[in-house]
Parts: C-alpha cells; structure tokens; sequence
C-alpha cells in the first residue's frame, strides 16, 4: 500500500529534551517536507526536500533540523524543544516540487510542556 | 508572497442542502488551483482540481474565475460525511510549491 509513516503519532515532552519524528514513504518520491498545523493559522511548511541530500528552509524553519540522508526517510528534528513548537506536525510527499497532489503522513501530535 | 484567503466558518447545513464557499488569491501569476479535504485529525488529501472550465466530480463542482480571483466549490445534496475542513490550494507551477489557504470548516447537520 502507498503511504506515508510518522512515528511517534503523540508525543509530550519537556522544554529542552532533544526529540526526532520519523517520516517514511513507500512511493519513491523525490519530493518530501514537513508542516505544522495551528488553529487560526493552517498549514505551515517548515522544512522541504527536493532530493536526496537537499533540503532546504521552508517558511517557519526557526527550532527545527531536517535531514534526508536516504530517498525514502526525512526526519525532523527538535533540538531544543519549546511550548511554542506544541503543534499538529504533518510529514509530506510528491513525486516532485513541481507535483500538485502531496500524499500526507497521519500526523504527529506533539505536546512541549 | 502568495496568499490565498478562505472563510473559516463554520458553516452549518442542513442534510441535502447545497452548500458553496469560495477562497480568493492574491498571486495572479498562480497557474493552478485545487482542494483538499481535511478531516478532523486526520491528513489533509486532495479533493480535486479546478479548472477555469469547471471541474465536477459527482455532488462537488470546482469553479475559477480568474477575472476576480476566486476559487469556488460547490456541494449538492450533501451528506453528514462531507462534514469536514476544505482547504483552497495555489500552486505557482514547480519553484515555489503549494499554498495552503487556513481552510473552511463545514458542518452537515442532520
């Protein structure tokens, strides 16, 4: 089945405790990024991937790394994580930047306390 | 930047009315436009495209009016199951992705 995997799919933790939410997809997309979702202010794209080994800062990259070491793998990382990174973060991926229809993972609801 | 507004609502409709809602974008340059449906909790997936010419799949119709900047669906005879949040998305054509409106919540009351 094509899809797209984050783990975990809840996490609460504590300010300052270094966390990664893996995503994985099975489609052989080159393209791949990652949002948060807040009430009263959508889809933010954080981080995106237009290949392997580039990756570059989408339009709310402060307090998170990514990487994308393999074709199918783009983690997220929080380094030192903040309540205000407490969000709905979803992973995403296309067949390129230029496709218009992303596949979503299921979402990773975080909590920072 | 590109920018595409949508009413958050909600909207509340009674089961087997027709319900409409548009979004507007700023970017005239924006080449294609779409919607996805967001589930509460749940991934956003696309609902489908829209095309100057109209665009209908079943009860859903998409609509661009380029002239006035605005991207319309449409839902007829709607079920309990359409209840859910509709996000307008711009794409600029390759370099600069997606845009994602906040999205319309829509509520199907029985």
């Amino acid at each position: 089945e094509a899809q797209v995997t984050q783990n975990p799919r809840y996490l609460i933790t504590v300010t300052g405790k270094k966390l990664t939410v893996t995503c994985s997809q099975n489609m052989n997309h080159e393209y791949m990024s990652w949002y948060r979702q807040d009430p009263g202010l959508g889809l933010r794209q954080i981080y995106y991937s237009m290949n392997v080994e580039v990756t570059d800062k989408g339009d709310v990259p402060e307090g998170y790394k990514v990487s994308r070491k393999e074709k199918r793998n783009f983690p997220l990382i929080l380094e030192s994580p903040s309540p205000n990174q407490t969000s709905l973060y979803f992973c995403a991926s296309s067949l390129s930047r230029a496709a218009y229809e992303q596949y979503f993972g299921p979402g990773t609801r975080l909590t920072v306390t | 930047r590109k920018e595409v507004e949508q009413d958050p609502g909600p909207f509340n409709v009674p089961e087997g009315a027709t319900v409409a809602f548009n979004c507007t974008y700023s970017n005239s340059a924006s080449q294609s436009f779409f919607w996805y449906r967001q589930d509460c909790r749940k991934e956003p997936k696309l609902l489908m495209s829209v095309y100057s010419s109209g665009n209908e799949d079943g009860r859903f119709t998409a609509q661009l009016n380029r002239a006035s900047q605005y991207i319309s669906l449409l839902i007829r005879d709607s079920k309990l199951s359409d209840s859910a949040t509709y996000l307008c998305v711009g794409w600029g054509g390759g370099a600069d992705g997606l845009t994602f409106g906040k999205g319309t919540h829509l509520i199907i009351q029985p």
